[in-house]
């Protein structure tokens, strides 16, 4: 089990608005502490996509928005497009472990 | 452009030893910390390790800790993750990834990966 929890899974239809959660604690994104998200296509390694809460790095389209409030924190594709076909991580710093802990992952399908 | 490249992954009985090694370049080493952030097949990623930008302070996950050390060169620009009474469950992609000073372990950027097996 991971310390932040995600959903699994979502899916939704081009176009559409999809949102996937991330569950902490006190000692993680309750206490403050920022929240990232990565984006993972199969094979790959892991790219940053949101960092800080709610800030885009150069390069990512403004479809993708993060999000933060108490122990949680969301990250939103608006106008979901074929190619956001992924797996997306939460991830933040948990102060009871001294290091970062991250989501199981929500794997995004474009149905 | 940053360019983090690791290497000295392959298969290794249980109980034996390895040295992973990151080589970095495209930016100054030295003012960055560095993060070991591990995947096994299938699974979600999960965080191995932390090193200081001047190495003065390192974190481990607790299901490496007295097993795993993670050092480097900055004379080389290199970061390392010596994994000693390994167990088939640390099987995994094993990624080093570049923190961003001033951030909670933020990863802005991360290398290819290692693959280590560990399996009789």
């Amino acid at each position: 089990q991971s310390v932040l929890t995600q959903p699994p899974s979502v899916s939704g239809a081009p176009g559409q608005r999809v949102t996937i959660s991330c569950t902490g604690s006190s000692s993680n994104i309750g206490a403050g502490f920022d929240v990232h998200w990565y984006q993972q296509f199969p094979g790959t390694a892991p790219k940053l996509l949101i960092y800080g809460n709610s800030f885009r790095p150069s390069g990512v389209p403004d479809r993708f928005s993060g999000s933060k409030s108490g122990p949680s924190a969301s990250l939103a594709i608006t106008g979901l497009q074929a190619e956001d076909e992924a797996d997306y991580y939460c991830q933040s710093y948990d102060s009871s472990l001294s290091g970062s802990v991250f989501g199981g992952g929500t794997k995004v399908t474009v149905v | 452009q940053v360019q983090l490249v690791e290497s000295g992954g392959g298969v290794v009985q249980p109980g034996r030893s390895l040295r992973l090694s990151c080589a970095a370049s495209g930016f100054t080493f030295n003012a960055y910390g560095m993060d070991w952030v591990r995947q096994a097949p299938g699974k979600g990623l999960e965080w191995v390790a932390d090193i200081w930008y001047d190495g003065s302070n390192k974190y481990y996950a607790d299901s490496v800790k007295g097993r795993f050390t993670i050092s480097r060169d900055n004379s080389k620009n290199m970061l390392y993750l010596q994994m000693n009474s390994l167990r088939a469950e640390d099987t995994a992609m094993f990624y080093c990834a570049r923190v961003r000073p001033g951030t909670t372990h933020m990863l802005d950027s991360w290398g290819q990966g290692t693959l280590v097996t560990v399996s009789s």
